[in-house]
């Protein structure tokens, strides 16, 4: 079965700074796919970047980027430039990308981040 | 192309009585996921449905729980003599295919709080 681990419960970072988060998982299937959510005081689970495992090339949509590590099988977040509304907990994800898979279908999620930014 | 919708918002049983969520997945989604999210945690999978199917029920707890997706209306966790252990929030998800790159819309969960 495969399993995420995010090792930092808890994150801060002043504003216009950058943070990184930590996320390593464990899979022996070879295709897949890896997301990091955001989730808000407001309960909302929103998508912030996603990763096919078959791309060396790391995702980035604007001020979120990763580092996607396949063989240490380390899949961490870059915030850049933070901002106030930044604030809120992460999760790293995985998918399997094959019918059939052990966890085709559905998301393995981690732990958790809770990140802070402060003014 | 309203999202996810999940109701209730809240949820408050006493030991020993039912609970049912319901969720209203995506216009067109015909996959739906339920997770479970206990305090300071993380959202761990219980149950993946198409219409009419469960595809995986693997993260589901043997007794009590059951999950249905009928050909119309919307899915239902039912969650059978809650106990003060089942005081989670609910989410639930929708995708078109269940593919594994497409993206998840997840609704704004159900928080049951069980007395």
């Amino acid at each position: 079965a495969q399993t995420v681990t995010q090792s930092q419960p808890e994150m801060s970072v002043q504003e216009a700074e950058t943070v990184t988060l930590s996320c390593t998982y464990d899979t022996s299937e070879s295709d897949y796919y890896l997301f990091w959510y955001k989730q808000p005081p407001s309960r909302q689970m929103i998508l912030v970047i996603r990763q096919e495992a078959y791309k060396q090339q790391n995702a980035t949509e604007n001020r979120f980027s990763v580092n996607f590590q396949k063989a240490a099988k380390s899949f961490s977040l870059k915030i850049s430039d933070s901002q106030l509304g930044d604030a809120a907990m992460y999760f790293c994800a995985y998918r399997s990308a094959h019918a059939g898979g052990t966890s085709y279908g559905k998301l393995t999620f981690g732990q958790g981040t809770i990140l802070t930014v402060h003014p | 192309n309203a999202g996810v919708m999940q109701n209730p918002r809240h949820l408050v049983r006493r030991r020993g009585q039912e609970a049912r969520l319901r969720c209203s997945p995506m216009k067109g989604h015909s996959h739906v996921y339920w997770y479970r999210q206990l305090p300071e945690e993380g959202l761990k999978f219980m149950v993946y449905l198409q219409k009419e199917n469960i595809i995986d029920e693997s993260g589901m707890p043997k007794e009590r729980f059951s999950a249905e997706f009928p050909k119309e209306g919307p899915s239902i966790l039912r969650i059978q003599q809650v106990v003060r252990g089942d005081s989670a929030a609910y989410f639930c998800a929708s995708s078109p295919q269940g593919a594994g790159g497409e993206k998840l819309f997840f609704g704004s969960g159900t928080q049951l709080s069980v007395l």
